[in-house]
């Protein structure tokens, strides 16, 4: 059973516009949310994490956007690289632990 | 700072041998550990997970196994691998949040 459901499943985006990752969510005992970049042939690394009691956290180029209400979060990538190129996971757990539902994940292809 | 180390990074066995994967973690005592198995288009799938030596929790029935015989050692095991056992499997240890994952293996059954 798929908690987190991520769309779309790859997106194309020039270099410098803006990347948009979509994820929703069904248990809303669900309190912490993480988003983790992949490389090819490497394990997935921490971006950047969300707790409900914020909607917006921000780090570089990388924004989290929390609805709590619609149960959705997203990912933005501002000014986008090539270098972004990669596989994006969002991810869920509830309790403070770390027992993560991921997302199925985006490729991201920016062209340059 | 602390390491998480993973082996081999990739694996090729015939349909009905044995597998043995292994995870060890440095610079860090009593982690929770993690077994995550990634298939093409779904995602992270966690198959073990372990807050001490000994102490294995099952996610998913399936034809693999957990064992955590010391500390910071995880393994990933089976007695008779079928094709379905084909993926990239991602070791990950956490001490509170984050999770911190290691570079995988690739496993093709054949």
């Amino acid at each position: 059973q798929q908690q987190v459901k991520q769309s779309p499943q790859s997106l194309i985006v020039q270099k410098g516009g803006i990347s948009i990752i979509n994820c929703a969510y069904e248990n809303t005992a669900f309190d912490y949310f993480p988003w983790y970049q992949q490389f090819p042939g490497k394990g997935p690394a921490l971006l950047i994490a969300i707790r409900p009691d914020v909607s917006e956290k921000k780090e570089g180029r990388f924004t989290i956007s929390f609805n709590k209400s619609a149960k959705q979060f997203s990912l933005h990538i501002m000014d986008s690289q090539p270098g972004d190129s990669a596989t994006y996971f969002c991810a869920a757990s509830h309790g403070g632990g770390n027992k993560l539902v991921f997302g199925a994940g985006t490729i991201l292809r920016v062209k340059s | 700072s602390q390491t998480i180390h993973q082996w081999p990074a990739t694996l090729v066995q015939p349909v009905g041998s044995p597998l043995s994967l292994e995870c060890t973690v440095e610079g860090t005592s009593n982690p929770n550990l993690y077994w995550y198995r990634q298939a093409a288009g779904r995602g992270l799938q966690l198959l073990f997970y372990s807050v001490g030596i000994g102490q294995i929790s099952s996610e998913v029935p399936q034809n693999l196994s957990a064992s955590r015989p010391q500390d910071r050692q995880f393994i990933l095991s089976s007695k008779k691998l079928l094709l379905s056992d084909s993926g990239f499997y991602l070791c990950a240890w956490s001490q509170d949040s984050p999770l911190h994952f290691g570079n995988g293996t690739r496993l093709t059954v054949t």
